[in-house]
């Protein structure tokens, strides 16, 4: 069932200390999402991928980037975590725009 | 963008009764429909999904029903059991030109009493 890997599972790190978290696929899937999804709240996608192509949502911070260096991995850096970034991050992947969806275990981010 | 709305925000059913949960849209060009459902701690588990081509679609006891013209879709579950307990999400897909993520209702707290 191991076809979105995300880790790790759970990442502590400092107010203000850069971050990065990583997810892969072996779906061979052109499209990589990653959503944040806060306590008791639905998922809110921040960017994706098709293929190399990059496509940021209007409102994702822009202390928020992402890259993905090949097909298989997507990496979502945060540059300054804010106590205000804790949340779960999920990656998600689909064989092609418009398709169906396919999420990770996520990662949960805790920021002291 | 999209705006997704969903309702309610909590739905408690007897075991062995049925649920309904609605959602409604605000994209015309949305075409793409998915339900999620999500257990505490857990990544979000797609349940079915359905596309604007289709009025409704089923899979055993889940159904799905799309109104285009209204811009609303409707899960139902029939026969509940106990591990049907979880928060439910429905999504549109963005509908624009390139661009696909979902946008996701708030979600709906499914209690099954037994």
């Amino acid at each position: 069932d191991a076809m979105v890997i995300q880790n790790p599972r759970y990442q502590v790190t400092q107010f203000g200390k850069p971050v990065t978290l990583s997810c892969s696929q072996t779906l061979n899937h052109n499209v990589m999402y990653w959503y944040q999804q806060k306590s008791s709240q639905a998922p809110k996608l921040l960017f994706h991928y098709y293929d190399k192509d990059f496509n940021n949502e209007a409102d994702t911070p822009d202390n928020f980037q992402s890259r993905r260096p090949n097909t298989s991995f997507c990496f979502l850096d945060i540059r300054s975590p804010g106590l205000g970034d804790a949340a779960m991050y999920l990656c998600a992947t689909s064989r092609d725009p418009g398709e169906t969806q396919y999420f990770g275990p996520g990662t949960r981010l805790l920021v002291l | 963008g999209e705006n997704v709305e969903q309702h309610p925000s909590t739905l408690s059913v007897q075991e062995g009764d049925s649920a309904v949960i609605k959602c409604t849209y605000s994209d015309s060009a949305s075409n793409y429909f998915p339900w999620y459902k999500q257990e505490l701690g857990k990544r979000p588990q797609l349940i079915i999904d359905i596309r604007s081509n289709v009025g409704e679609k089923k899979d055993q006891r889940i159904a799905v029903t799309l109104n285009k013209t209204a811009k609303h879709f409707s899960l139902h579950i029939t026969e509940t059991q106990p591990e049907d307990s979880a928060v439910y999400f429905c999504a549109a897909s963005d509908g624009r030109g390139g661009a696909d993520g979902l946008t996701f209702g708030k979600g709906t707290h499914l209690i099954i009493q037994p």
